[in-house]
């Protein structure tokens, strides 16, 4: 399998307790995105990486939200002391960066987060 | 500023008929790209096409046709002949050459009756 994988698919957790989901990219892709959607919005871009450096993250949505790429393979997205406003959809892409063809992006299946 | 505009929220049409999605959009940068993605109930956004500023050739695809004009900074969709499996939320997503993220519109709902 070549595409993009997400872990869990879902995750269902109390207010208050912290969250972390995994990403792995297309293997030879060294970009690595996230973003958030909730029901009836486009994706909510959060923040990304090149490689293992996170080039963006201001767009994260509180201090509760960070992110990491510790060897720029796959990347973990952690959210702490979770809020019921959190529940939503979490994407997960990839793209390859230098590319003369410009920034087109593969999604993963999403980790779908409720909580309670 | 950089903007996405999808104007039409939900699209309902009988199978076989053709439906034209409009995306309108707004940058101030010369090098950009444009893109549609699929994303079905299953969730799971599936690309659908690229194009950049300089190449304003329309594309077809199968029963899937892209109409790209700069002078109305639109990027049009349209699908012949619709099949139920067409329904789906489609997005249209800009991407401009100084800037990595992908800006996306609030999505259309398209929904194919049989």
């Amino acid at each position: 399998d070549t595409g993009v994988s997400q872990d869990p698919r879902h995750k269902i957790t109390k207010r208050g307790q912290n969250v972390t989901f995994r990403c792995d990219p297309i293997s030879e892709h060294n970009r690595l995105y996230w973003y958030r959607q909730t029901l009836g919005q486009g994706p909510e871009f959060l923040t990304y990486f090149q490689n293992e450096a996170q080039l963006e993250k201001s767009r994260l949505l509180s201090d509760r939200f960070s992110a990491e790429r510790p060897k720029g393979s796959f990347s973990t997205l952690e959210i702490q002391r979770t809020e019921q406003g959190d529940s939503a959809m979490y994407l997960c892409a990839s793209s390859q960066g230098f590319s003369r063809w410009g920034n087109e992006q593969f999604f993963g299946p999403g980790t779908r987060l409720t909580v309670l | 500023a950089q903007k996405v505009t999808q104007a039409q929220t939900e699209i309902s049409v009988v199978e076989k008929e053709d439906v034209t999605l409009d995306c309108v959009y707004e940058t101030r940068d010369t090098t950009y790209y444009l893109f549609w993605y699929k994303q079905p109930p299953s969730g799971e956004l599936v690309f659908l096409i690229r194009r950049n500023s300089f190449d304003e050739q329309n594309e077809i695809s199968g029963r899937y046709s892209w109409n790209f004009q700069k002078s109305t900074s639109s990027f049009n969709f349209t699908i012949t002949a619709s099949q139920v499996v067409d329904s789906a939320v489609y997005f249209c997503a800009l991407s401009e050459d100084s800037n990595y993220q992908l800006i996306w519109g609030a999505g259309t709902k398209l929904i194919i009756k049989p």
